[in-house]
């Protein structure tokens, strides 16, 4: 079955303690991107990835990594995280192409006290 | 990043019609999306239009206007499990970030 895999889907953490979401796509995409969804803000993106070893910041990428090593893995790194990064984050892959149709994760549901 | 505005609420009765308009400041983009997300759930595709006019899928129908900068999503013969919220989403030229609308939370009523 064609699809994006999210781990954890619920996380309860302390501001500070790094913390990595991973992400994993079996559709052999070569886009990838993270998102949060936050009440009244739609889906902002953080940062995408075109192919292997090639990644950009989104719109709101302050206070995150990635990396993407192999094709289908593209993680999620809060290095020190802060409440304000309380949010339900989305990964998503595509074929990169029109239409571009984003095939989404499940999401996480990230709690920072 | 760029903006794509969207009503953010719309309430109607089951087999009515709801159109979600989509509002843009920027002509380079290569398509408009529509996306779908129940309560507690992925974003999943809809529709997408490369060009403009009408695309039906079903019950639902997508159109974008370039000249106009705007599209909509419209949907018909409404069901009770069409609550959810839809977002428009444009992938503009230039530049291979995604962006999507606030989204629009429809609300069908018996």
């Amino acid at each position: 079955e064609a699809q994006v895999t999210q781990n954890p889907r619920y996380l309860i953490t302390v501001t500070g303690k790094k913390l990595t979401v991973t992400c994993s796509q079996n559709m052999n995409h070569e886009y990838m991107s993270w998102y949060r969804q936050d009440p009244g803000l739609g889906l902002r993106q953080i940062y995408y990835s075109m192919n292997v070893e090639v990644t950009d910041k989104g719109d709101v990428p302050e206070g995150y990594k990635v990396s993407r090593k192999e094709k289908r893995n593209f993680p999620l790194i809060l290095e020190s995280p802060s409440p304000n990064q309380t949010s339900l984050y989305f990964c998503a892959s595509s074929s990169g192409g029109p239409p571009d149709t984003q095939y989404f994760g499940p999401g996480t549901r990230l709690t920072v006290l | 990043g760029q903006s794509l505005e969207q009503p953010s609420e719309v309430t109607a009765v089951e087999g009515a019609i709801v159109q979600i308009n989509c509002t843009y400041q920027t002509s380079g983009f290569y398509g408009l999306s529509w996306y779908q997300q129940h309560d507690g759930g992925a974003p999943t595709f809809l529709s997408y239009n490369a060009l403009d006019g009408l695309e039906e899928t079903g019950r639902f129908s997508s159109f974008l206007s370039r000249s106009d900068s705007y599209g909509y999503l419209l949907l018909q013969e409404l069901q009770m499990k069409d609550s959810a919220s839809y977002f428009c989403a444009v992938r503009f030229r230039g530049d291979y970030k995604l962006s999507f609308g606030a989204g629009t939370t429809v609300t069908v009523r018996a």
